[in-house]
């Protein structure tokens, strides 16, 4: 069956322009996991979402990071006024139950902030 | 907090010659461990997990684990490495407390020599 996608795969946006990254998880799967992955920082945990439940924003670096999932379903993770600091990879992951189990990450995007 | 230990950054091996990959974790309840490759350009493709049970976990590719309670490692290995091995390795911890996330390594980037 179809993986997770993301789109774009890549961004180039100017600083203090606003972007948005979109996820579209694995049919049936309730959880689904927004993950960053920069040179400096490695990968690290942004936010996490399990079916209707209000979603842990633990990990989200400053109030300019937001997150939503509509439907259970699609998420769009929305960066406003970029810094080029914010230049990295963003996975999206999905997982059936949110419980301890496999996650299955998309092929990412790759955001450039100049 | 968990957190996942990769202490070789970068392993350079020949074809046809074992492998061995290092990965220790501190995590207080019973862990939940993974293994990923993530080859250029692409997202993070499962390797193996060990959730409980039998200690050594085999997966995809001739990949597998050992999981070690006493010495909190979960070593990756392969006894016959191939060119396409060439990728970037990570570990990670399932965190099944209030904050579900996966806390990765830092990876190891695999180069194959021919």
């Amino acid at each position: 069956g179809a993986g997770v996608s993301q789109s774009p795969s890549n961004k180039v946006t100017e600083k203090g322009k606003d972007v948005e990254l979109r996820c579209d998880p694995i049919s049936g799967h309730t959880a689904l996991y927004w993950y960053r992955q920069s040179l400096g920082q490695g990968l690290e945990f942004l936010i996490y979402f399990q079916g209707n439940s209000a979603p842990d924003k633990s990990g989200l670096p400053s109030d300019r990071f937001s997150a939503e999932r509509t439907g259970g379903s699609v998420s769009t993770l929305t960066i406003q006024r970029t810094q080029q600091e914010d230049s990295a990879v963003y996975l999206c992951a999905s997982s059936p139950s949110g419980r301890a189990e496999t996650q299955y990450f998309g092929p990412g995007t790759r955001l450039l902030v100049l | 907090a968990q957190s996942v230990t990769q202490p070789d950054i970068h392993i350079t091996v020949s074809e046809g010659a074992s492998l061995e990959l290092r990965c220790n974790y501190s995590y207080g309840a019973t862990p939940y461990l993974f293994w990923y490759v993530q080859s250029p350009g692409q997202g993070l493709q499962l390797l193996l997990k060990y959730f409980s049970g039998d200690t050594l976990v085999q997966g995809i590719k001739g990949f597998e684990a050992e999981f070690k309670r006493s010495q909190s490692s979960f070593n990756l290995r392969k006894p016959s490495v191939h060119w396409s091995d060439a990728a970037e390795y990570f570990c990670a911890v399932f965190s099944s407390g209030s904050a579900r996330q996966l806390t990765f390594g830092s990876g190891t980037q695999l180069t194959v020599l021919p």
